[in-house]
């Protein structure tokens, strides 16, 4: 059974930084592109960034390029985003999703992003 | 960028009746499209993808078709699981877009 689980996320001033990770397991993480998708309360879905699956190709949202970073380790079957120079905007559950092609066919649970003095 | 319009922004139906829900991309998007269902509390779950093509384990009361920049998902025999709203998804260009979403109550 895949199985997507975020982590990392909470309540952070604006212009801090946060990593969130997602652990998969039931199926080779390594043969697979990832991304993230946020949904901001009560809103609708936003891609946010992709990864191939062996980490040398990434895709940016314009909302978020220069400021959040997406990466792999694949020993680990560990997917990650670093988000610096968080705005109030930023404020959404984020989703890790498994790439089939370029659908999302797998979605973890999510994990809450607060930006708020 | 390519703008997915979505209609309606909310429908509601009885149970037993077929509701279909358009997409409309801003360019020719070769059925480089997939639909999502998210309960409430959920996270989304993909029910078609390439326009037309089922999901693993959905049931075959949804079906999805179009071409171009003309795309539905057509819901037969409404079922009161199906409450929830429903996102298309374009992923012929990036970055990726999404429609802005169809909220599905029951009557």
């Amino acid at each position: 059974e895949v199985q997507l689980v975020e982590s990392g996320g909470g309540l952070v001033q604006p212009g801090r930084s946060l990593k969130l990770s997602c652990a998969a397991s039931g199926f080779t993480f390594s043969d697979y592109n990832m991304a993230w998708v946020r949904q901001a309360p009560t809103k609708g879905l936003e891609w946010v960034a992709s990864i191939s699956y062996g980490g040398s190709n990434t895709h940016y949202g314009d909302s978020v390029k220069g400021r959040f970073t997406i990466s792999r380790d694949n020993a680990k079957s560990t997917l990650y985003l670093q988000m610096d120079s968080l705005r109030s905007e930023d404020t959404a559950t984020y989703y890790c999703a498994r790439l089939g092609y370029n659908y999302f066919d797998y979605w973890g649970q999510g994990v809450m992003v607060t930006v708020s003095s | 960028d390519i703008q997915m319009t979505q209609s309606p922004a909310s429908l509601s139906a009885s149970l037993g009746e077929t509701v279909t829900i358009e997409c409309r991309a801003s360019e020719d998007i070769y059925s480089n499209l997939a639909w999502y269902q998210q309960k409430p509390g959920n996270s989304p779950q993909l029910l078609i993808y390439d326009a037309n093509s089922l999901a693993d384990g959905v049931p075959s009361r949804f079906s999805g078709s179009g071409s171009g920049t003309q795309y539905s998902l057509k819901i037969n025999s409404l079922q009161s699981e199906d409450v929830a709203s429903y996102f298309c998804q374009q992923y012929n260009n990036y970055p990726f877009t999404f429609g802005s979403g169809t909220k599905l109550e029951i009557k």
